[in-house]
């Protein structure tokens, strides 16, 4: 089965870049995912990554997939305010279906 | 607009206590999803319905039960059997089954007193 892992918690300055990590176990997944959730709220799609691709950048975002390792990252450049929540990977399982399997989170606080 | 309408937002029930949460979609979604949220533990499947009149466990189904009566609508109900129900449960959809990307409502809190 799959299994997501990620830190739990990063502090980040107004203006700084965040880095947050993932590591996944299916090797065979074919998209990788970035949530956001905001206080109190749902999960929003941030961005997903196609298994074949490195890098994807998609305006302040810059997703890194590191396949031999089954590592995955999410840049935010520029970081603000609202970019604090909670942010989580999940992977899509290798049989197709749409069980994602989702890690702990990583609460971002963005501190002005 | 369309969108994932969850409710109700908050919920205290006694324990011992049935209790259905509502979740309805207005996106045309084929697949919806309940997932259950703890602090510090991620999100983990409950149940999940590709189709109306259809739907599967999930990882953690144990002292829940869901029906897909209408393609808009999928509640979930929390009964008694559910050992420590005190949690955030949010409802998702999404196009099909071959995509990644879930639509979420805003979720329904659960406090069992």
């Amino acid at each position: 089965g799959e299994d997501v892992e990620q830190s739990l918690f990063l502090s980040v300055r107004e203006g700084d870049s965040s880095v947050i990590n993932c590591t996944y176990t299916d090797s065979s997944s074919t998209y990788l995912y970035w949530y956001k959730q905001e206080p109190g709220a749902g999960l929003q799609l941030l961005t997903y990554i196609f298994s074949n691709m490195d890098m994807k950048q998609d305006q302040r975002l810059t997703v890194l997939l590191n396949k031999k390792d089954k590592h995955l990252s999410l840049r935010i450049a520029d970081t603000q305010t609202g970019d604090s929540a909670i942010y989580f990977c999940a992977e899509s399982p290798s049989d197709g279906n749409n069980r994602l399997a989702f890690g702990k989170g990583n609460q971002v606080v963005v501190i002005p | 607009d369309g969108g994932i309408t969850q409710s109700p937002k908050y919920l205290f029930r006694k324990e011992g206590q049935n209790v259905t949460l509502s979740c309805e979609q207005n996106l045309n979604h084929d697949a919806m999803y309940w997932y259950r949220q703890d602090p510090g533990q991620g999100l983990r499947l409950i149940y999940y319905s590709q189709i109306v009149n259809d739907f599967q466990k999930g990882d953690i189904a144990e002292g829940y039960s869901v029906s897909r009566e209408k393609k808009e609508s999928f509640p979930l109900t929390v009964t008694s059997a559910q050992k420590n129900p005190t949690a955030f449960y949010l409802c998702a959809s999404s196009i099909g089954t071959n995509t990644g990307e879930l639509f979420f409502g805003e979720g329904s809190r659960l406090t069992v007193l």
